[in-house]
């Protein structure tokens, strides 16, 4: 059961265009969403997170746009930039009964590639 | 100031071993997270440490393990070692006491080759 999902396992964006990836979550419990990225052969690096009491987290390049009703999130990176190639990963939180969120929920992650 | 440090990178065992990694998380940092990385299911999160206690745990079978030291570092133990163990397995440490709400910063990972 995979409860957070990025139904693209790759993305080709032109330099300089926006790239818009993708998630669905199923579970109506996560209330705090993070993206990370990742190199090959190094540990994902946290890129912008977004809780459940906003839509829209921006951080220079990077915007995340939150749709609670339609649990859905997007990042969008604009301008895309050669060195933004890399594998992208949406994960979310939950708190458990105490109140807190102990572990995070990923998705496959989706490959972009900006192409020069 | 030191990044989130994982022993050894690379490691190939046989079917039927066992095996222990390190993670050494960022000064300061008291939590611990462990994460098992496969190219068919992604990253799936194994357990979470904070002060010595696992305060969270993953849908693993019990042949993986953890513990937590008094100085914040974490090992990760599997017995009896299978092929679809293969894996990148990550750590990730945070500040954050009440969990990872915060961003986690993770190591380069422990890459575990089973034959």
């Amino acid at each position: 059961d995979q409860q957070v999902k990025q139904n693209s396992p790759s993305l080709s964006v032109q330099e300089g265009r926006i790239s818009i990836l993708n998630c669905d979550y199923t579970n109506s419990m996560f209330d705090y969403f993070l993206w990370y990225k990742k190199y090959p052969a190094e540990g994902p690096t946290f890129l912008i997170s977004i809780s459940s009491i906003k839509d829209k987290n921006e951080d220079g390049r990077f915007t995340v746009f939150l749709n609670k009703s339609a649990k859905h999130l997007s990042l969008h990176i604009v301008p895309s930039q050669p060195g933004d190639s890399a594998v992208y990963f949406c994960a979310a939180s939950a708190r458990n009964s105490g109140g807190s969120n102990y572990k995070l929920t990923f998705g496959k992650g989706t490959l972009l590639t900006v192409n020069p | 100031k030191a990044g989130v440090t994982q022993t050894p990178r690379y490691l190939i065992k046989t079917r039927g071993q066992q095996v222990t990694l390190s993670c050494s998380p960022i000064s300061g940092h008291r939590s611990v997270s462990w994460y098992q990385q496969t190219p068919g299911q992604g990253l799936q999160f194994l357990f979470e440490y904070f002060s010595e206690t696992q305060r969270n745990k993953g849908n693993f079978p019990g042949r993986f393990s953890g513990r937590q030291f008094s100085n914040s570092r974490s090992e990760m133990n599997v017995s009896t070692l299978e092929l679809g163990d293969s894996a990148l397995y990550l750590c990730a440490s945070s500040s954050s006491t009440t969990g990872i709400y915060t961003e986690a910063f993770f190591g380069q990972g422990t890459r575990l080759t089973v034959v």
